[in-house]
């Protein structure tokens, strides 16, 4: 199956900071989905993106299809980004592979 | 709110006891998923359903099991209960196997 590799695993902010979040995936994707897990480990669908750019207020990801790697971009971080980020791919097969996660916390 | 319905939302069993887990997909929606997250891990793939037929299955051991209705609601069933069950399951509704998925809130299951 595709492998799916995110990094970093953790990241540590101070409100008002920017990050880029890493998703690596082995083969080709018809799917790609970024997804934010609160502390009440509610999945949160953030942006449904196999290739191409899509921004969502301080969110934006980019996915290049041909390289296998999407990025999401926190710009202007606040306290309520804390949580758990997972990329999660489907390819060929349709089965569904998440990432790691990447655990962040933003400290005011 | 995503539309796709769990339950229940807490569940305590203990070793050897079945159990089932119901989840509502979003309406239009042919496509369900069920993971197993433990703690401090990421969610990890059981099975997907598509037009009722099983469409692909993680590294489960067979008591594990599922259905899907004509109305595309589905089950989880656990035979056999251990303690390495303890975890959040969670389902996840597409309006086709290559679209996204939403996710329910999930259920809590806890092995004593």
């Amino acid at each position: 199956g595709i492998q799916v590799e995110q990094s970093p695993p953790d990241l540590i902010l101070q409100e008002g900071a920017n990050s880029t979040l890493r998703c690596n995936f082995s083969d080709s994707v018809n799917n790609l989905q970024w997804f934010h897990q609160n502390p009440w480990g509610q999945l949160i669908n953030l942006f449904y993106i196999p290739s191409g750019t899509k921004q969502n207020g301080r969110l934006s990801a980019t996915t290049v299809a041909t390289e296998r790697y999407s990025l999401l971009y926190i710009s202007s971080s606040q306290t309520t980004d804390s949580g758990v980020y997972f990329c999660a791919v489907r390819g060929g097969s349709y089965i569904p592979t998440f990432g790691r996660g990447t655990s962040l916390i933003v400290h005011p | 709110e995503t539309g796709v319905t769990q339950s229940p939302t807490h569940l305590i069993k203990t070793r050897g006891q079945q159990v089932t887990l119901r989840c509502s997909s979003q309406s239009g929606h042919n496509t369900v998923s069920w993971y197993q997250q433990a703690l401090g891990q990421g969610p990890q793939f059981i099975f997907q359903y598509y037009r009722e037929e099983e469409n692909g299955r993680g590294n489960f051991p067979p008591r594990f099991s599922g259905l899907q209705f004509p109305n595309y609601s589905s089950e989880l069933n656990v035979n056999a209960l251990e303690l390495d069950d303890s975890a959040l399951y969670l389902c996840a509704s597409s309006s086709d196997r290559d679209q996204p998925q939403h996710f329910g809130d999930g259920t809590r299951l806890s092995i004593l």
